[in-house]
């Protein structure tokens, strides 16, 4: 019965490849939400959807690109990785309403070498 | 949205009252303040929110001063297992911010038996 969701947990990768981070939530929310927390624990907002609709696109290199295929599911897909994309990635949810009321999952933590 | 201000560390006894405070002195008049917590390698959790008028949920309880420059989360008899970062966050409700949670260093409490 897990709200938020996000596969896999932990990724291990090397540099220049391409990546991919799954999420879904089953809260029946319309809006989700990408964030990345550093090594120095900021956590920042990355993206965000509403109904399959992006509606913040913070600051993001292009190598970065959410696709949302349906309400429940906002994927990440990350090309040519790069060592300063080691974080823990965060995938969140919330009601359309209540858009700062987000549910988080547990996060992914990407290790590029 | 406006800064937020909060003590770096504070230290609480179980089974006592933590009272969580931070500074929002550049609040607007539709900006809401909203509590997270994240605990050790876990995603961040809604807590409590408010915009001018007092807040208790089953979690929290939120004090906001009358002109809304401060604001106190208080965990009323606090456990080993609300050790985590506590984050303080001012954001209007909607407009062009929509869902966009600005997280600082927040406080991190360490609640001791």
């Amino acid at each position: 019965d897990t709200a938020v969701s996000q596969t896999p947990k932990y990724l291990v990768t090397q540099m220049g490849n391409d990546k991919s981070i799954k999420c879904e939530q089953n809260l029946g929310h319309d809006t989700m939400y990408w964030y990345k927390q550093d090594s120095k624990k900021f956590l920042k907002i990355m993206f965000s959807y509403n109904n399959k609709e992006l509606i913040i696109n913070e600051t993001v290199p292009n190598r970065f690109s959410p696709k949302s295929p349906d309400k429940a599911h906002l994927n990440l897909h990350i090309n040519s990785l790069e060592l300063g994309d080691s974080a823990v990635y965060f995938c969140a949810s919330s009601l359309p309403g209540a858009v700062h009321e987000q549910y988080f999952g547990p996060g992914t933590r990407l290790t590029v070498t | 949205d406006a800064k937020t201000t909060q003590p770096p560390s504070m230290d609480c006894a179980e089974g006592r009252a933590a009272n969580l405070p931070c500074n929002h002195s550049t609040i607007s008049g539709n900006e809401y303040v909203y509590w997270y917590r994240q605990i050790h390698s876990q995603g961040p959790q809604y807590i409590i929110h408010g915009l001018k008028n007092n807040e208790t949920n089953e979690m929290a309880s939120l004090i906001i001063t009358e002109d809304r420059k401060s604001s106190t989360l208080i965990l009323p008899h606090a456990t080993l297992r609300d050790t985590a970062v506590y984050y303080c966050i001012v954001s209007a409700a909607g407009g062009t911010s929509y869902g966009k949670l600005t997280f600082g260093q927040g406080t991190i409490l360490t609640v001791h038996p």
